[in-house]
């Protein structure tokens, strides 16, 4: 069976730090992969898709990048963070040719201090 | 963008069905209705989709009226845990490879 992994679950960084989160699933081959943020008391908003390694797309302008060094595993990054980066990241997969169905990691909570 | 239309909260007593309406006018023929939903601090967990024809699974049954245009998440006997947010969504597929934009959903709190 497939399982999607994020850590770490809660992490403190100031203003200004970098920031590296890290997701791997296991179960699958040529997944789709997506990062997600929500910020508190607000829905989700797609940050980035990746249907391939090295094939990443971003939607949203911002000072995040992301980066797939391996089929299954997507990596979120900040060389500085912002206090408006706090929130609730969350990756998420769905098989390459079936794009029903997206399966959520367990997120990581991001607070900026 | 694709724009759905919740009601913010909905309360439902145990045991009885949770219906949670959704509007979706703009939606166009090709485009799947999904539903997820959120329990709290875990990340959203798929429960059904649809495109024309009512659709049910081990958790939810999904009505879609004629015109596409609104869609009813039926859960028929609600437990404590079905507590949640509510997300529907919709999703053309094929080159949108699978971005959904979840709006603010609903937030279903089931009763004892």
């Amino acid at each position: 069976s497939q399982t999607i992994h994020q850590w770490p679950a809660t992490l403190v960084q100031p203003v200004g730090s970098p920031l590296s989160l890290e997701c791997t699933v296991e179960g699958t081959s040529n997944p789709n992969l997506y990062w997600y943020r929500q910020a508190a008391g607000r829905g989700l908003q797609l940050l980035f898709y990746s249907i391939g390694i090295d094939q990443i797309s971003s939607e949203v302008p911002q000072n995040l990048s992301a980066s797939r060094p391996q089929d299954r595993q997507f990596i979120l990054s900040s060389k500085k963070l912002l206090l408006s980066d706090s929130g609730f990241y969350l990756c998420a997969w769905s098989e390459g040719w079936k794009l029903v169905e997206q399966y959520f990691g367990p997120g990581t909570r991001l607070t900026v201090t | 963008d694709a724009k759905t239309t919740q009601p913010p909260s909905m309360d439902c007593a145990e045991g009885r069905a949770a219906n949670l309406p959704c509007n979706h006018s703009t939606i166009s023929g090709n485009e799947y209705v999904y539903w997820y939903r959120q329990i709290h601090s875990q990340g959203p967990q798929y429960i059904i989709h649809g495109l024309k024809n009512n659709e049910t699974n081990e958790m939810a049954s999904l009505i879609i009226t004629e015109d596409r245009k609104s869609s009813t998440l039926i859960l028929p006997h609600a437990t404590l845990r079905d507590t949640a947010v509510y997300y529907c969504i919709f999703n053309a597929g094929g080159t949108s490879y699978g971005k959904l934009t979840f709006g603010q959903g609903t937030i279903l709190t089931v009763h004892p």
